[in-house]
């Protein structure tokens, strides 16, 4: 069964500051990897994903992610953040060819101090 | 145009009430899915529908009773809810699992649903 761990429930940054939110997976191959943003309120934000290819992703608002199998890892990356950046960030894995079927991480929930 | 669209977005029915939650996509996309968020945790899967035909039941209580009448549109007829149900109804599509080209589900704003 796949699992998707966040260590993160809740990070505080300061503005203009950098971001990093870990994101581990459990699962027999490589699936495929997402992270989405839900600003309260609202439904979720497609920020980037990862099938295949290059391990560095580039997504959404300046957001990047690196996915590095020696470590089951997914983590998500701002070298600056802004204060539109505060809100709840989930990571979520899909079987390759049937990913209909999410797993999603518990979500880090993202402060921004001015 | 990425957009999935939900109405309403806030919906308080009692616990005898009949009432429905729309669902609608205009992308092309042949897999539709509602999932139930509580305050603070991530989405749960409830149903998924692929090209119209329900594919995947994450044993749902039957006074949720899901409706794919078209490609673009998904329903979910509420009855005799439960004041647990209380939650955002989020609505999700994506390309069909066939199509390799693209697995990425695109979500609705969703329905704040109190029941009281």
């Amino acid at each position: 069964a796949q699992s998707v761990t966040q260590p993160d429930i809740h990070i505080t940054v300061s503005e203009g500051a950098s971001l990093e939110l870990r994101c581990n997976y459990s699962y027999g191959a490589t699936p495929y990897l997402f992270w989405y943003v839900q600003s309260p309120g609202q439904g979720l934000q497609l920020l980037l994903k990862y099938f295949s290819g290059d391990t560095l992703v580039q997504g959404i608002k300046g957001f990047e992610a690196e996915f590095k199998r020696s470590q089951s890892s997914f983590n998500l990356r701002k070298p600056s953040v802004h204060w539109s950046d505060a809100a709840e960030y989930f990571c979520a894995v899909g079987p390759p060819l049937r990913v209909n079927k999410l797993s999603f991480g518990a979500g880090t929930t993202v402060t921004v101090r001015a | 145009d990425t957009e999935v669209t939900q109405t309403p977005k806030h919906l308080v029915m009692g616990m005898t009430n009949k009432k429905s939650l729309k669902c609608e996509q205009h992308m092309g996309h042949r897999a539709m899915y509602w999932y139930k968020q509580k305050a603070k945790k991530p989405p749960e899967l409830m149903f998924v529908y692929s090209y119209e035909k329900l594919s995947i039941n994450e044993s749902v209580p039957s006074r949720f009773s899901p409706e794919c009448p078209n490609s673009s549109l998904l329903n979910l007829h509420l009855h005799a809810l439960q004041p647990e149900d209380s939650a955002l109804y989020l609505c999700a599509s994506s390309q069909s699992p066939k199509d390799r080209t693209s697995y990425e589900q695109y979500f609705g704003p969703g329905t704040r649903l109190t029941v009281t």
